[in-house]
C-alpha cells in the first residue's frame, strides 16, 4: 500500500513565523501536490513537483514556497505566517500523468495566531 | 481548462435510503473522472474513476458512478448509506490529453447519513 506521511497532525505558530510543513511518499511517485483545503472552498493547489528539484505553481501559491531535494520528500515553507494561512493542508503523490490516482496523506491542522 | 461543480454542499439522508451526489465538469478535452471520500480527521482516498470504457463504474464501499458525456455529469449513487458513510465527497476531472495532468477539484459535498 502507498503510504503517505506528513510530519505534522497539528501545528500552532505565531504571526511571522518560518513554518515547514514535510511530507514524505514510500511509492516512488513522480509528482507530489500541495493543497489546502477551506470549508467550502474544496481542495487548492498551491505547489506541485513532478520531478526532484522541480516545482511548478498551482492557483494560489503565494506566501507559500516549496523544495523538493529527494524523490520521496515535498516540503512546503510558509515564508513568514499570517493568520490567512490558518488551514487544513493536505499532501498527495502520484505515480504518473492524469489516469492515476493521487495519495494522499492525513493532513495538517495549522493555526496561525 | 476545466472546472468542476458539485450541486449541493450538504446531502442529509437517513440510514439504508439511496443518495446520489451530483457532479457535473467542463473542459475542452477529454478527461479521467474520479470520485474521492475524505472522512472526518482523515486525508482524502479514492472511491473510484472513470478512464475509458463502460460508463458504469463500481468502487469500494457499494458506491457506484455513471459517466455521462453529452450531459458532462459523473454522479455518484449508492443504493443503501449506512452512518459510516458520513463523510465529505470530492469529484475531481484530470485531462486526458494536451499535456497538463494537474486534477480540479470540486469544492465537496458534505454527506450526513442520520439513524
Amino acid at each position: 500500500d502507498v503510504k503517505v506521511t506528513q510530519s505534522s497532525r497539528y501545528l500552532v505558530k505565531r504571526t511571522g513565523e518560518k513554518v515547514f510543513l514535510e511530507c514524505v511518499q514510500d511509492m516512488d511517485h513522480e509528482n507530489m501536490f500541495w493543497y489546502r483545503q477551506d470549508p467550502g472552498l474544496g481542495l487548492r493547489l498551491i505547489y506541485f513537483s513532478y520531478d526532484v528539484k522541480m516545482k511548478e505553481k498551482g492557483d494560489i501559491p503565494e506566501g507559500y514556497s516549496v523544495s523538493r531535494e529527494k524523490k520521496e520528500r515535498f516540503s512546503l515553507i510558509l515564508e513568514s505566517a499570517s493568520t490567512n494561512q490558518t488551514s487544513m493542508y493536505l499532501c498527495a503523490s502520484s505515480l504518473g500523468r492524469g489516469l492515476e490516482t493521487q495519495y494522499f496523506g492525513p493532513g495538517t491542522r495549522l493555526l496561525v495566531l | 481548462a476545466q472546472s468542476v461543480t458539485q450541486l449541493d454542499s450538504q446531502v442529509p439522508v437517513f440510514e439504508e435510503a439511496p443518495v446520489e451526489l451530483r457532479c457535473n465538469y467542463s473542459s475542452s478535452v477529454s478527461v479521467y473522472l474520479f470520485w474521492y471520500v475524505q472522512y472526518p480527521n482523515q486525508g482524502l482516498q479514492l472511491l473510484l474513476k472513470y478512464l475509458s470504457g463502460s460508463t458504469l463504474v463500481k468502487g469500494i464501499n457499494g458506491f457506484e458512478a455513471e459517466f455521462n458525456k453529452s450531459q458532462t455529469s459523473f454522479h455518484l449513487r449508492k443504493p443503501s448509506v449506512h452512518i459510516s458513510d458520513t463523510a465529505e465527497y470530492f469529484c475531481a476531472v484530470s485531462p486526458s490529453s494536451g499535456g497538463s495532468y494537474i486534477p480540479t477539484f470540486g469544492r465537496g459535498t458534505s454527506l450526513i447519513v442520520h439513524p
